[in-house]
């Protein structure tokens, strides 16, 4: 059972486009959404992250806009650059007892940015 | 280095065998967890400590596996008579209180397991 689902699964862009990663969850016992990068060899690092009352959130080139009844959220990256080639997962935070927060990711977007 | 550190960050072994990986969270955080990613998806939740306390394990964690966090630092994620299916990258994350969100993990670079 995907409870993150992601799409596209790979994507590439010349220097300075947009490229948009989309994300969907059926759970609404979710409450945060964050992005995290990932470059090859290294662990997954939190990238931006958003709370489920906002519908945008803008940390330097990187936007989550996050539609709440549609229950879907996407990652934005504005003027990309080859430096941001990565592969991007979405994720969900759920309360999961005590004071645990549990992750569930999705499967990641391979992003390539062309010079 | 304050990160998240793993050991060893490579493992080739035979089918049957067992591998041992260890993981030092950042030294404030005290909570731990281990995820799984295979190739092409998202790392996958295994289990998670607060302090030396194993509170969640997935059923994903078959009884071939098991973690402990003897004293609340590091810890330690075995896996006997590996299977080629343990093929995967195995991520430690810790996290403490007081992170931008719930839920906010800080990744290790992985240890990555090759089984024949």
């Amino acid at each position: 059972q995907q409870q993150v689902k992601q799409s596209p699964q790979s994507l590439i862009v010349q220097k300075g486009g947009i490229p948009i990663i989309n994300c969907a969850y059926e759970n609404t016992a979710f409450d945060y959404f964050p992005w995290y990068q990932q470059f090859p060899g290294k662990g997954p690092a939190l990238l931006i992250a958003i709370r489920p009352d906002v519908s945008e959130k803008k940390e330097g080139r990187f936007t989550i806009s996050f539609n709440k009844s549609a229950k879907q959220f996407s990652l934005h990256i504005m003027d990309s650059q080859p430096g941001d080639s990565a592969t991007y997962f979405c994720a969900a935070s759920q309360y999961s007892g005590g004071s645990n927060y549990k992750l569930t990711f999705g499967k990641g977007t391979l992003l390539t940015v062309n010079p | 280095d304050t990160g998240v550190s793993q050991d060893p960050r490579h493992k080739i072994t035979k089918r049957g065998q067992n591998v041992t990986f260890r993981c030092d969270p950042i030294s404030e955080h005290n909570r731990l967890y281990w995820y799984r990613q295979t190739l092409g998806q998202g790392p996958e939740f295994l289990t998670y400590f607060q302090n030396e306390a194993q509170l969640e394990k997935s059923r994903l964690l078959s009884d071939r596996f098991s973690a402990e966090r003897p004293k609340g630092s590091f810890s330690t994620l075995e896996i006997q008579r590996t299977e080629q299916g343990d093929s995967a990258m195995y991520l430690c994350a810790s996290s403490s209180p007081g992170q931008t969100f719930p839920g906010e993990l800080f990744f290790g670079e992985g240890s990555r397991l090759t089984v024949l």
